[in-house]
C-alpha cells in the first residue's frame, strides 16, 4: 500500500525559512495530489496547501508547496517563521484504490 | 465560510454502537465528496471513510471494514458514520472534512471534531 513519510520534528528560529519533505513509498508521488494541513495544539486541522501548491484564500504566502519528482518527496516551505507557525503539520495524498493516505506528522518548533 | 458540525460522540462499551453525524452549511453539499477522519489521543490523522457526492461509492479503511458505514442524506446537508462492534483502539476525536470536488481526496475544509470514547 502507498505510505507517505515524514520526519517527526524539525526546529527553525523565528524569521527563518523551514522545509518539511514528505516521501512517497512507491510509484510517482507527482501522479496524485499533495496536501499540507497544519494542526495547532487543541485545535482542528486547517488546510495550508491542496493540489502540491495552491494556497487556500486567507492562507498566508509565507507557506508554500512543491514537488521533487527525482526524490519522489513533496515539500512545505514555511518563510519569515513566526511563533504561531509552531503546530503539527501533516501531509496527505491517495492511493490506487481511493484511500485517503496521511503522513505521521512533522512537530514543527519555532525557537 | 463553509460550515461542518460534527455531533453524536460519547461514551460508549466496547462492542456498542454510535452514530456521528455532521451537518453542513453555506456549501452546496451534493456537490462534494466527504470523508470521516479520526485522531487518537496524542496521535496522528487517520482517514477511516469516505463517499462520493452522489453517495454511489463508499471507502472504508480495512481496520473498520465491516463495523463502520458512511452515508450522506443530501436533502439534509448531512454526512453520517455509523459506528458498530466498538472496540478500545476506535476511541479518537472524528472530524468530518469537505472533498474540493465530487471526490474525496482533496480535503479543503475540517469540522471541529466529536470525541468518542470507548471504554468499560
Amino acid at each position: 500500500n502507498f505510505m507517505v513519510t515524514q520526519p517527526h520534528s524539525v526546529s527553525e528560529s523565528p524569521g527563518k525559512t523551514v522545509t518539511i519533505s514528505c516521501t512517497g513509498s512507491s510509484g510517482n508521488i507527482a501522479s496524485k495530489y499533495v496536501q499540507w494541513y497544519q494542526q495547532r495544539p487543541g485545535s482542528a486541522p486547517t488546510t495550508v496547501i491542496y493540489e502540491d501548491k495552491q494556497r487556500p484564500s486567507g492562507v498566508s504566502d509565507r507557506f508554500s508547496g512543491s514537488i521533487d519528482s527525482s526524490s519522489n518527496s513533496a515539500s512545505l516551505t514555511i518563510s519569515g517563521l513566526k511563533t504561531e507557525d509552531e503546530a503539527d503539520y501533516y501531509c496527505q495524498s491517495y492511493d490506487n484504490n481511493n484511500h485517503v493516505v496521511f503522513g505521521g506528522g512533522t512537530k514543527l518548533t519555532v525557537l | 465560510e463553509v460550515q461542518l458540525l460534527e455531533s453524536g460522540g460519547g461514551l460508549v462499551q466496547p462492542g456498542g454502537s454510535l452514530r456521528l453525524s455532521c451537518a453542513t452549511s453555506r456549501f452546496t453539499f451534493s456537490s462534494y465528496g466527504m470523508n470521516w477522519v479520526r485522531q487518537a489521543p496524542g496521535k496522528g490523522l487517520e482517514w477511516v471513510s469516505a463517499i462520493s457526492h452522489s453517495a454511489d461509492s463508499t471507502y472504508y479503511t480495512d481496520s473498520v471494514k465491516g463495523r463502520f458505514t458512511i452515508s450522506r442524506d443530501n436533502s439534509k446537508n448531512t454526512l453520517y458514520l455509523q459506528m458498530n462492534s466498538l472496540r478500545a483502539e476506535d476511541t479518537a476525536v472524528y472530524y468530518c472534512a469537505k472533498g474540493i470536488n465530487t471526490q474525496w481526496l482533496v480535503i479543503d475544509y475540517w469540522g471541529q471534531g466529536t470525541l468518542v470514547t470507548v471504554s468499560s
